[in-house]
């Protein structure tokens, strides 16, 4: 399996711009993450779904970002407008289930640069 | 708020050394714990967990030790490698998944 894809890896854009990042979980999973990591705050839980239904998106910090799961194998988050407190690095995982005994697997992370 | 911490931001290891990490974690309802390693460049990666009715549990060179009754969770890390320089998180679940901040381990030649 290939595992957790992100798309694009690097993504460097200037403020105002809209930013789409882009997800594939591993085949079969039916849980998916999405993640922000920055030195100040660590890792955050943005947004998880659950069967392509959004379970819990209270860690998305404004009406910024939004984040769409329209079938199994794909997921977007998006930023409309970006801003430079943007930038960080974002992070997809996807797992079996959301119960706490299903490992998550993590993607390569997209690292945004807002200008 | 309840938040997961890790007591040293950064620990330097010579090779061959074992390694400790710690972890105090302020929820006493999470259940579930997970230590994760990140190399650089690279996503969390899943080292070791152990749930909340047990108090030790061991992989391969790593042991991972919960104190309920303090809030704390470490991981050893056994003949530390090279290869175990990385950002180690610890992370708690209840409800859902939330990670401390993360300690940089550097293994010294």
């Amino acid at each position: 399996d290939a595992g957790v894809i992100q798309s694009p890896r690097h993504e460097v854009t200037e403020m105002g711009q809209e930013v789409t990042l882009r997800c594939k979980p591993i085949s079969g999973h039916n849980s998916l993450f999405w993640y922000r990591q920055t030195m100040m705050r660590g890792l955050e839980l943005l947004i998880y779904f659950n069967n392509n239904v959004p379970i819990d998106d209270s860690g998305m910090p404004e009406d910024r970002f939004s984040a769409k799961m329209p079938n199994a194998s794909f997921s977007t988050l998006k930023i409309q407008p970006s801003e430079p407190r943007d930038s960080a690095v974002y992070f997809c995982a996807s797992s079996r289930s959301v119960a706490g005994g299903d490992e998550q697997f993590f993607g390569p992370g997209t690292r945004l640069t807002v200008l | 708020g309840e938040s997961v911490g890790l007591h040293l931001p950064t620990l330097s290891v010579q090779e061959g050394d074992n390694s400790i990490i710690n972890c105090a974690y302020s929820n006493s309802a999470s259940d579930y714990f997970i230590w994760y390693k990140q190399e650089s460049g690279k996503g969390p990666q899943f080292i070791i967990d152990i749930r909340s009715n047990m108090d030790k549990r061991q992989g391969q060179r790593v042991t991972v030790l919960l104190n309920k009754t303090v809030k704390h969770l470490s991981l050893q890390i056994a003949a530390t490698q090279p290869g175990d320089s990385a950002v180690y998180f610890c992370a708690e679940i209840n409800g859902k998944l939330s990670f401390g901040a993360g300690t940089t381990v550097t293994v010294r030649a």
